[in-house]
């Protein structure tokens, strides 16, 4: 199983609703990904998890809430958006590298739109 | 700083017609990867090779064939005899490494439009 799945596919939501994102993966990567992507630009790394622990965060507002309960699962959680939040948002997993870099498998990411 | 530029930003060819879509990177770093991905309008960005930097060998798998060349610091990729099937926005992408954070550096994109 080569897939990391996303949902839901598309989402709306209010500047004060609270949602959240899922990935999954089952190819036993330990290294998991949540990327943003506006409309032709590329993706933006946001946050990067390794053995289900936080080791990056992009500098991202807090009201976006990571959280890896489990090495096969990657949540985002939302709260409190605002319009130019409105993105491609992409998850992705790797095997972590300490000396090699791994390719990254893309889910096929989850349309935001906040109103 | 670690950069990578793939200047063309939109390339359109009639079907059958040949396509080489260019990257060129900056890095310090001696020990580095360079991956190819391609978009399509489903959203999902599809994995297609990895190259890391001591290895200078050109690849070529099936119509599609990568030239990566560390004097011009370029890594190229040729799609030969394009298919309408292969419309979509491709990237360039740049890993340090050794890294543990699996961080990439991607260019700006190339949309690829193959017409029928």
């Amino acid at each position: 199983d080569t897939e990391v799945t996303q949902t839901p596919k598309h989402l709306v939501m209010g500047m004060t609703n609270k949602k959240s994102l899922k990935c999954e993966q089952h190819m036993g990567h330990r290294a998991m990904y949540w990327y943003k992507q506006k409309a032709k630009k590329p993706p933006e790394l946001m946050f990067v998890y390794s053995y289900e622990k936080l080791s990056i965060n992009e500098s991202v507002p807090s009201r976006f809430s990571p959280e890896c309960p489990n090495s096969s699962l990657l949540n985002l959680h939302l709260h409190a958006l605002q319009p130019e939040d409105s993105a491609l948002y992409l998850c992705a997993s790797s095997q972590p590298g300490t000396s090699v870099a791994n390719e990254q498998f893309f889910g096929p990411g989850t349309r935001l739109t906040v109103l | 700083a670690q950069k990578v530029t793939q200047a063309q930003t939109e390339i359109s060819v009639v079907e059958k017609e040949d396509v080489t879509l260019d990257c060129v990177y900056e890095t310090r770093d001696t020990t580095y990867y360079l991956f190819w991905y391609k978009q399509p309008p489903s959203g999902e960005l599809v994995f297609l090779i990895r190259r890391n930097s001591f290895d200078e060998q050109n690849e070529i798998s099936g119509r599609y064939s990568w030239n990566f060349q560390k004097s011009t610091s370029s890594f190229n990729f040729t799609i030969t005899a394009s298919q309408v099937v292969d419309s979509a926005v491709y990237f360039c992408a740049l890993s340090e490494a050794p890294s543990n954070t699996g961080k990439l550096i991607f260019g700006q994109g190339t949309t690829l439009q193959v017409k029928p």
